[in-house]
C-alpha cells in the first residue's frame, strides 16, 4: 500500500500570509495526487487534481506542484475562509490513500 | 449541479449490519465510478471502496474487505454500501463521492461529495 505523509500536521498563520505544506508518498505516484480542503462539519472539497491542476471554481491563490514522491500545496495569500484542514490523496493505485491532514489555524 | 445524498446511517450494535445509500442527481450516473470515504470522529479521511460505472469492477480497503460490499443500481442512480459485521472502529461519517472524469480506466479525484451519513457502532 502507498503511504501518504503530510507535514506539518498543523500550522498557525495570519490572513495575508503565504503558506506551503507538503505531502510525501512512500513510492512514486507520478502526478496522481489530489488536494482537498475540509471545514468543520462539512464534506471535503476538491482543490487541486493531478498535482497541479486547479479545480474549476477554486481561487487562483491555491496552487499545487510536485511529481514522483514529493508534492506541495501553496496558498499565496491566506483569506479568512482558508482556515481549514487540507488532505492529500493518491489515486495512482488501490487502495487509494489519504494523508493525515494539515490543519491551518488562525495565529 | 451534480448532487449526492446519502442515507441509511444509524446506531447499530457490534456485529450488526446496515445498508447505506447514495442518491445521485444532475449527472449521467452510469458514466462515472463512485466511491465511499469515511471519517471517524475527530480523525482524517479514509477511503473505503470504489466501483466502476458498470458495477463490474470493485475495490476495497483491507480494513473492510470481506465485510463491506459496494454496489450500484444505474437505473435508480443510486450507490450502495452494505456494511456487515460492524465493529466499534467502523464508527464514522460515511461519504459517497463521484469521480471527476468519465470512466477512463484510471482512478480519478473526487469532485462531488455528499453531506455524509453517520454510522455509530455501540452496544
Amino acid at each position: 500500500d502507498i503511504q501518504m505523509t503530510q507535514s506539518p500536521s498543523s500550522l498557525s498563520a495570519s490572513v495575508g500570509d503565504k503558506v506551503t505544506f507538503t505531502c510525501r508518498a512512500s513510492q512514486s505516484i507520478t502526478t496522481y495526487l489530489n488536494w482537498y480542503q475540509q471545514k468543520p462539519g462539512k464534506a471535503p472539497k476538491l482543490l487541486i487534481y493531478t498535482a497541479s491542476s486547479l479545480q474549476s471554481g477554486v481561487p487562483s491563490r491555491f496552487s499545487g506542484s510536485g511529481s514522483g514522491t514529493d508534492f506541495t500545496l501553496t496558498i499565496s495569500s491566506l483569506e479568512p475562509e482558508d482556515f481549514a484542514t487540507y488532505y492529500c490523496q493518491q489515486t495512482y493505485s488501490s487502495p487509494l490513500t489519504f494523508g493525515q491532514g494539515t490543519r491551518v489555524e488562525i495565529k | 449541479e451534480a448532487q449526492l445524498l446519502e442515507s441509511g446511517g444509524g446506531l447499530v450494535q457490534p456485529g450488526g449490519s446496515l445498508r447505506l445509500s447514495c442518491a445521485a442527481s444532475e449527472f449521467i450516473f452510469s458514466n462515472y465510478a463512485m466511491s465511499w470515504v469515511r471519517q471517524a470522529p475527530e480523525k482524517g479521511l479514509e477511503w473505503v471502496s470504489s466501483i466502476g460505472g458498470t458495477g463490474s469492477d470493485t475495490y476495497y480497503a483491507d480494513s473492510v474487505k470481506g465485510r463491506f460490499t459496494i454496489s450500484r443500481d444505474n437505473s435508480k442512480n443510486t450507490l450502495y454500501l452494505q456494511v456487515n459485521s460492524l465493529r466499534a472502529e467502523d464508527t464514522a461519517i460515511y461519504y459517497c463521492a463521484k469521480d471527476q472524469f468519465r470512466e477512463n480506466g484510471r482512478f480519478d479525484a473526487f469532485d462531488i461529495w455528499g453531506q455524509g451519513t453517520m454510522v455509530t457502532v455501540s452496544s
